[in-house]
């Protein structure tokens, strides 16, 4: 099955600073990478996707890129503030599955 | 309802004991999954139902647990004998169906077992 790995575990960045995170997939049937952010006792709610097709993907502040051939792909943060302190997990979804494989989660803090 | 709904949000039981965990997705939505998430750790699959049949429990720790989704819309995750450790939030998440994308979560079921 797909096994996701997510680097790196804690992440404290000032505010303003940028804030990179990655993930590996090992399925290359794999198609569909969405990111999802966390906050302390609160749902996952989704911030951002790709899919196979597309190498990047960019919503504001907040940019994915994909590099198929690694099956490794990165959440981009620019210009963080502290409202995006939370935990962020990625995600992977094979065509051929029906469901998601998540990331260990890294915790995010934007200090001031 | 307007989002995935979970009752209780709250379960404390003992060793032993059996416990329902109830989950509304959003209404339309045909695909409903369950995931545990432990203290640091992402979402780990549970099992995944579409429509009424479950379609994959591949994630069933063991034959303690057991789910239904008898009517195609509300679903409830069992736990027979419950162990310390399944201690754990229980997410229920709902989607438009199968591999389309966006799963909503809903804001789970923290089970600590004493």
């Amino acid at each position: 099955g797909e096994n996701v790995e997510q680097h790196p575990s804690t992440l404290s960045v000032q505010e303003g600073d940028s804030a990179v995170i990655k993930c590996t997939y090992s399925d290359s049937a794999s198609n569909y990478f969405p990111w999802y952010k966390q906050e302390l006792g609160k749902r996952p709610q989704l911030i951002i996707d790709i899919r196979s097709n597309v190498g990047e993907k960019k919503d504001q502040r907040i940019a994915v890129t994909l590099n198929k051939t690694a099956k490794h792909f990165s959440l981009h943060i620019t210009e963080t503030q502290p409202e995006d302190s939370a935990v962020y997990f990625c995600a992977a979804l094979a065509g051929t599955a029906s469901k998601l494989t998540f990331g260990t989660g890294t915790r995010l803090q934007v200090t001031l | 309802g307007a989002g995935v709904s979970q009752t209780p949000s709250n379960k404390v039981t003992e060793k032993g004991k059996y416990v329902e965990l109830r989950c509304d997705p959003i209404s339309g939505h045909t695909a409903l999954y369950w995931y545990r998430q432990s203290l640091g750790q992402g979402p780990e699959f549970l099992i995944y139902f579409q429509g009424t049949g479950a379609a994959d429990d591949s994630g069933l720790p063991n034959d303690r647990f057991f789910a239904v989704r008898p009517e195609g819309s509300v679903s409830t995750l069992k736990i027979q004998r419950t162990e310390r450790g399944d201690s754990a939030v229980y997410l229920c998440a709902s989607s438009t169906g199968a591999n389309t994308g966006e799963l909503f979560f809903g804001e789970g079921s923290r089970l600590t077992v004493l």
